[in-house]
Parts: structure tokens; sequence; C-alpha cells
């Protein structure tokens, strides 16, 4: 059984300050891992992907992936009210094809005005 | 920017009764997934579709659910007899551009089944 384990929280942090989120994986053949945002009530919207180990960013965000520690994480520097949502980790085992993505049940991150 | 579409937002059906969830995926993309998510749990893989055939499908589709393509645009959820259990979001995705790209999978919008 693949499982994606995240801290569901919440995570509480001030404006303008970074936000951390982790995720741990169990199928040490993923080879795909994303971070999704979830609005109450919306769908998922892809916030990164990353596919090797380090750090990738983009804008306000950082992935981090530690394929040895399977571990993949998120942080969000200059944290804005906006920026309150669950956040989703899913891996894939493929990086081209169709497979599923197994999803983590999610970090709620309430940032504090 | 292309989405994917989804259609109906809201959809309340009795017990027993035959429900059709409809997606519009990303036009030039390749690969198509459905998911569920029960309210306060995890997104579920729930069946992928590729060349107008099942790729992969998880142990929730059983049965009373089946997909199809049936025409060049819609890709289709149908649940034969509808249970209580089945009240969910229903979030049609699509992947994988047509001569190359990645796995990224982007969702639509969601259909809020309620069955009573």
């Amino acid at each position: 059984q693949k499982e994606v384990e995240q801290n569901s929280g919440p995570l509480s942090v001030p404006e303008g300050a970074i936000a951390s989120l982790n995720c741990t994986y169990s199928d040490r053949g993923s080879q795909s891992f994303f971070w999704y945002r979830q609005y109450s009530g919306k769908s998922p919207e892809l916030i990164m992907s990353i596919y090797s180990n380090g750090d990738k960013e983009d804008g306000r965000f950082t992935a981090q992936l530690n394929k040895a520690s399977q571990y993949v994480s998120l942080l969000i520097r200059d944290s804005q009210p906006s920026d309150s949502a669950t956040y989703l980790c899913a891996v894939t085992e493929e990086v081209v094809g169709n497979t599923p993505l197994v999803f983590g049940k999610g970090t709620r991150l309430s940032v504090i005005a | 920017e292309p989405e994917v579409t989804q259609t109906p937002s809201h959809q309340v059906t009795q017990m027993g009764q035959e429900v059709i969830l409809r997606c519009v995926p990303i036009s030039n993309h390749l690969y198509f997934y459905w998911y569920r998510q029960i309210l306060g749990q995890k997104v579920e893989f729930l069946v992928s579709f590729y060349n107008n055939e099942i790729s992969e499908k998880s142990e929730i589709f059983d049965d009373q659910f089946s997909v199809e393509r049936p025409d060049g645009s819609n890709f289709t959820l149908k649940i034969r007899s509808t249970k209580l259990e089945d009240s969910a979001m229903y979030f049609c995705a699509s992947s994988r551009l047509v001569g190359g790209g990645t796995d990224t999978q982007y969702f639509g919008p969601g259909t809020r089944l309620t069955v009573l």
C-alpha cells in the first residue's frame, strides 16, 4: 500500500513569515512529486513539481526533495493571508506516463494577518 | 489558459439512481483521470484512461462505475446505481501534451455529488 503522510495541522504562521510543509512517502520507486493547493470546496491547484533531489524555486515557493530519506517539503516565503489553504503532497511512480497520483491528507495552513 | 471543465457543478440524486458526470479535458492532452474526495478525506484515484481504454483502476472503481469518451472532447464517469457512500467531490484531471511532456495532472473544478 503506497502511503503519503503529512501533518494535518493546522499550521499557523504570521503574515510575512516562512511556512514549512513536510511530506514523507512510502514507495521508494516514486519518481515525480507535486504540491497542490486546495481552497475549501475547490479543486487541487498545482503549485510545484519536482523530479530530482535538491531544491527547486518558483517565486515565493521552494520545493525540496530527498529521495534517500523519502521526504519532500514545501517552503513558502513571505506568507500571505491568501496562502491560507490546505496543501496536498502527491507522488507518482513515473515521470512520463499516466500513473495515478497518490495524495496525502494535506496540511492546513493558516496565515494570520 | 486552457483548463479542464466539468458539469454539473452539483448533482443531487436518490440512492439507486444512475448519474453521469461530464468532463472536458484540456484539448491537447492524452491522459484522463477521475478522482474523488469524500468530505474531510484525501483525494483518491478512481481510474485513468488512455487511447480509448482504461489504463488503470483502483479498488474503488468497481462494476457500478464506468468511463467513456463518447466523442473527441468529452470524458464521462457513470455511476450505475448510486449509494449513500458515493457522496463526494468528483474531480476530472488530464495530463501529457501531444508530442511529449511530463505527468503533471491538471484538475477540473469538480462535481459535488450528493446521494440522498
